[in-house]
């Protein structure tokens, strides 16, 4: 066990639809992460944040959006869903979101969009 | 630009041979370099990393690997498999700077045969 929790584990959805995915760090990690895994794209980096604040930015869509709150933890909004948004999503967490740092994973968010 | 290529995207090995995964990265700097295993509906756990110490890295499970620079490589090995080791596994690499964005390969699935 990691120390990093994603709910819901399992999330099935139609396309067009509004989703959010919850993600708590470890305790006493400032930086999470968001990563999504696919079978085209393979594993891809979508954002960081650092103790609330935005710290670096990948393929993300502008259809997503994330936020980290002040109690760490942080949400990952996936609005106007399309099929090919059907993935795993990870959330990873590190002490202070620097380049040498292991990053803990946890268990993923499966989403189907039909 | 930051990249990993692994070489083979599928190696299968018999119960008690030598595990051989390869990885070669591009970096325009020296590199914080990790190996990330993934089990079947399970999350990402890191097995080890190199962050510009020693070049052979040990890591948990009887997993190391060794940081070439004049090779630009970074290959996974484990001296004798084992059935639990069956999984995909990961070569990650990571942007400089105050980021911890990771840059993940295509990943190796590793199929161990009794």
């Amino acid at each position: 066990d990691s120390g990093v929790t994603q709910t819901p584990k399992h999330l099935i959805t139609a396309t067009g639809q509004r989703v959010t995915l919850r993600c708590s760090p470890r305790s006493g990690d400032l930086s999470v992460y968001w990563y999504q895994q696919s079978l085209d794209q393979g594993l891809q980096f979508l954002i960081q944040y650092y103790n609330g604040e935005e710290r670096a930015k990948g393929n993300i869509l502008e259809r997503f959006s994330a936020q980290q709150f002040p109690d760490l933890h942080s949400e990952l909004n996936l609005s106007s869903l399309e099929l090919g948004d059907s993935a795993l999503y990870f959330c990873a967490s590190s002490a202070n979101g620097v380049n040498q740092e292991t990053q803990y994973f946890g268990p993923g968010t499966r989403l189907l969009v039909l | 630009a930051q990249s990993v290529t692994q070489l083979d995207s599928h190696v299968s090995v018999s119960e008690g041979t030598p595990v051989l995964l390869r990885c070669n990265y591009s970096s325009s700097y020296s590199p914080s370099l990790f190996w990330y295993v993934q089990h079947p509906n399970k999350g990402l756990q890191l097995l080890l990393k190199y962050t510009s110490a020693a070049t052979l890295v040990k890591g948990i499970n009887g997993f190391e690997a060794e940081f070439k620079m004049s090779e630009t490589s970074f290959h996974l090995t484990k001296p004798s498999a084992h059935m639990s080791d069956a999984a995909e596994y990961f070569c990650v690499v990571t942007l400089s700077g105050n980021t911890g964005k990771l840059i993940f390969g295509q990943g190796t699935t590793l199929q161990v045969k009794p």
